[in-house]
């Protein structure tokens, strides 16, 4: 199946500094990826969709300036979370749509990166 | 507005047969999934359903009614590593999963 990796997958940063995380399709093309946010025992929160080479399209609520998301190329997706403070401790997970497309529309998950602010 | 209704918590024994109940409200609909997801880990998929009905996939079935809103995650011969949250969510219009929180199932001996 296809496979979606994430780096780093822990990450502990002081407050006030930038945390980039890569999203990458291994063995396929994703024209669309998604950047996810989930606190414990909530639901998995939808942040942004990120198009290859357009910019990405951030759900009510998500400041586009704190959470920067470049996707260059068909295989990779960044969030850079600037800024960081204590409440954007949280995990992290990317999802990436197959380019040639399953027959549902499947989203392939990362393994997710977790964020601790000090 | 879109909705996700499943039950917080269940538990079942080791071996048995449980059921997780779904229902939904979404704008438009594209099929809907379950997935499966460890403490800590990312979601895995399970099934996905677009058609009224039961799709069985070895120790899991899924179950769709598209008229009612409503699906159903079928576990047989349930192991102790089955403990987990499972997660029903709805594709709207817009191709966008829609999520609740999910069911934490625990499984005991």
């Amino acid at each position: 199946g296809a496979v979606v990796s994430q780096h780093p997958s822990w990450v502990i940063c002081k407050s006030g500094t930038s945390v980039k995380i890569e999203c990458r399709s291994l063995d396929f093309q994703a024209t669309t990826m998604f950047w996810y946010r989930q606190f414990p025992k909530q639901s998995l929160m939808l942040m942004a969709t990120s198009n290859e080479g357009s910019k990405a399209t951030y759900e009510q609520g998500v400041e586009k300036d704190k959470f920067l998301i470049n996707h260059a190329s068909l295989t990779l997706s960044t969030l850079t979370v600037t800024s960081a403070h204590p409440e954007d401790s949280s995990f992290y997970i990317c999802s990436a749509r197959d380019l040639d497309g399953s027959s549902y529309n499947e989203q392939f998950f990362g393994p997710g990166t977790r964020l601790t602010v000090l | 507005g879109q909705n996700i209704d499943q039950p917080t918590e269940m538990t079942a024994t080791e071996g048995a047969i449980v059921q997780i109940n779904c229902t939904y409200q979404t704008s438009g609909f594209n099929g809907l999934f379950w997935y499966q997801q460890h403490a800590g880990e990312a979601p895995t998929f399970l099934s996905y359903n677009v058609l009224d009905g039961l799709e069985e996939k070895g120790r899991f079935s899924s179950f769709l009614s598209r008229s009612k809103g409503y699906s159903y995650l079928l576990l047989k011969e349930l192991q102790m590593k089955d403990s987990a949250s499972y997660l029903c969510a709805p594709l709207d219009s817009n191709y966008q999963l829609i999520w609740g929180a999910g069911t934490k199932l625990i499984i005991k001996p």
